[in-house]
């Protein structure tokens, strides 16, 4: 198992840009979910997918839009950056219903200037 | 608004059991007390979680008190390598649509 993967690890970007982040998972689970974390701060939830086709919105989800069409994949894309999206985006993944862990992926650094 | 309150720091001497208090004092009856850490920059990892009684792992112990308003996260014997930022988060468990939400939680450092 590779567990959960984002691509790329490290990305720069232009003001208005648009760019997708990639996350994989090949554990079979129901739900995943994508944070932010900027310095010194804890993580911020930004979208969840409870399943394939269903998403919905975390506590920051302006300027971010994701889709689910696989179980396996759960891209974020960011339509036109700005500055105020650098920040380090951690992808997750559970089993919906069984109260477990959570795997996260290693991040991807994004800077916007 | 946040859910739990951690100390923003504490250090530890290595080979000392670390402690990590979390307060949980509006906690639900179906809601659990889960602990993760991020050490560096990497993603968190998953510790321990419980319900109401004391759980034990291979990485650490969850000592959860009766009336489930505080609990402790215990490192037997702290390592360098346990120096993090430690988060205690309460969730619905057994909840498809109940997602994670991290507070700032507590940076450790372990002393040699």
């Amino acid at each position: 198992n590779a567990g959960v993967t984002q691509t790329p690890k490290f990305q720069v970007l232009k003001t208005g840009q648009s760019m997708t982040l990639q996350c994989a998972q090949d554990m079979n689970h129901e739900y995943m979910s994508w944070y932010r974390q900027d310095p010194g701060m804890g993580l911020r939830l930004i979208h969840y997918s409870v399943g394939a086709g269903i998403t919905d919105q975390g506590e920051v989800p302006n300027g971010y839009n994701v889709s689910r069409s696989t179980t396996e994949d759960f891209p974020l894309r960011l339509l036109s950056a700005a500055p105020s999206q650098t920040s380090v985006y951690f992808c997750a993944s559970s089993y919906s219903n069984r109260g477990t862990e959570a795997f996260f992926g290693q991040g991807t650094r994004l800077t916007v200037v | 608004d946040a859910k739990t309150t951690q100390p923003t720091s504490m250090d530890c001497a290595e080979g000392r059991a670390a402690n990590l208090p979390c307060n949980h004092s509006t906690i639900s009856g179906n809601e659990y007390v889960y602990w993760y850490r991020q050490i560096h920059s990497q993603g968190p990892q998953y510790i321990i979680h419980g319900l109401k009684n004391n759980e034990t792992n291979e990485m650490a112990s969850l000592i959860i008190t009766e009336d489930r308003k505080s609990s402790t996260l215990i490192l037997p014997h702290a390592t360098l390598r346990d120096t993090a930022v430690y988060y205690c988060i309460v969730r619905v468990a057994y909840s498809g649509n109940t997602p994670l939400v991290f507070g700032k939680g507590t940076r450790l450092s372990v002393i040699a």
